[in-house]
């Protein structure tokens, strides 16, 4: 079985430019999650999907973050203008809820550094 | 005072001894409870869950739960250097409250040959 699968694994940037990151989940896993993780903490999380709905954006900048997951399956984040704080690693997870369960699996990240 | 709490460390322990590793959690009505291992510059993968009170073995590994007192643990037995890691803990707070998981920011285990 594929893994979540994350494109660009890396991306440099200046700040005020426009960047975007791509998901797919495992098939089937009608959850998916985008999260931020900076060096020596946890993953943060920004915006949880289930389905094409966002249950969850609590978390995610408004001001320059949006994502979308048209058809329930892929999902793009975007961030525009970046800053220089945005540089971070961005992790996509995705999980079949089942029993209650929201075991989460990851995909390999996108490291983002801003200039 | 963090949702989930876990000590940074770095955590050293000699070449077949037991890790122990604890987490403790701020909400009461939390009900899963994750533990994932993240190698340095990789994603987090999953090792354990566990809902109820009490120990949950999978192979080297035990996870420990104990609600009561709001503490999670996962004990490695037989460490290799291959354990070394960072180890997150991650609790579901439960569904009536916007489920949501939160991850502790780790601890770092270190494994001596």
């Amino acid at each position: 079985e594929a893994g979540v699968v994350q494109s660009p694994r890396y991306k440099i940037i200046e700040k005020k430019q426009p960047v975007a990151f791509w998901c797919n989940p495992i098939s089937g896993h009608n959850t998916l999650y985008w999260y931020l993780q900076n060096l020596g903490q946890g993953p943060e999380l920004l915006i949880r999907y289930e389905n094409e709905e966002a249950v969850d954006d609590s978390q995610l900048p408004k001001d320059r973050f949006s994502a979308e997951r048209l058809k329930g399956v892929d999902s793009t984040l975007k961030i525009q203008p970046a800053e220089l704080g945005d540089s971070a690693v961005y992790l996509c997870a995705s999980s079949l809820i089942a029993g209650g369960s929201d075991t989460q699996y990851f995909g390999p990240g996108t490291r983002l550094t801003v200039l | 005072q963090k949702e989930v709490e876990q000590n940074s460390g770095p955590l050293s322990v000699p070449e077949g001894a037991i890790a122990s590793l604890n987490c403790t959690y701020s909400d009461r009505g939390s009900q899963s409870f994750f533990w994932y291992r993240q190698y340095s510059g990789k994603s987090p993968e999953l090792i354990m869950f566990i809902y109820s009170n009490g120990d949950k073995e999978d192979g080297r590994f035990t996870a420990q739960l104990n609600k009561a007192s709001q503490y999670v643990s996962l004990l490695i037995r037989d460490s290799q250097p291959s354990d070394s890691a960072t180890y997150l803990c991650a609790v579901n707070r439960p569904r009536s409250s916007a489920s949501k998981i939160i991850f502790g920011s780790g601890t770092r285990l270190s494994i001596r040959p």
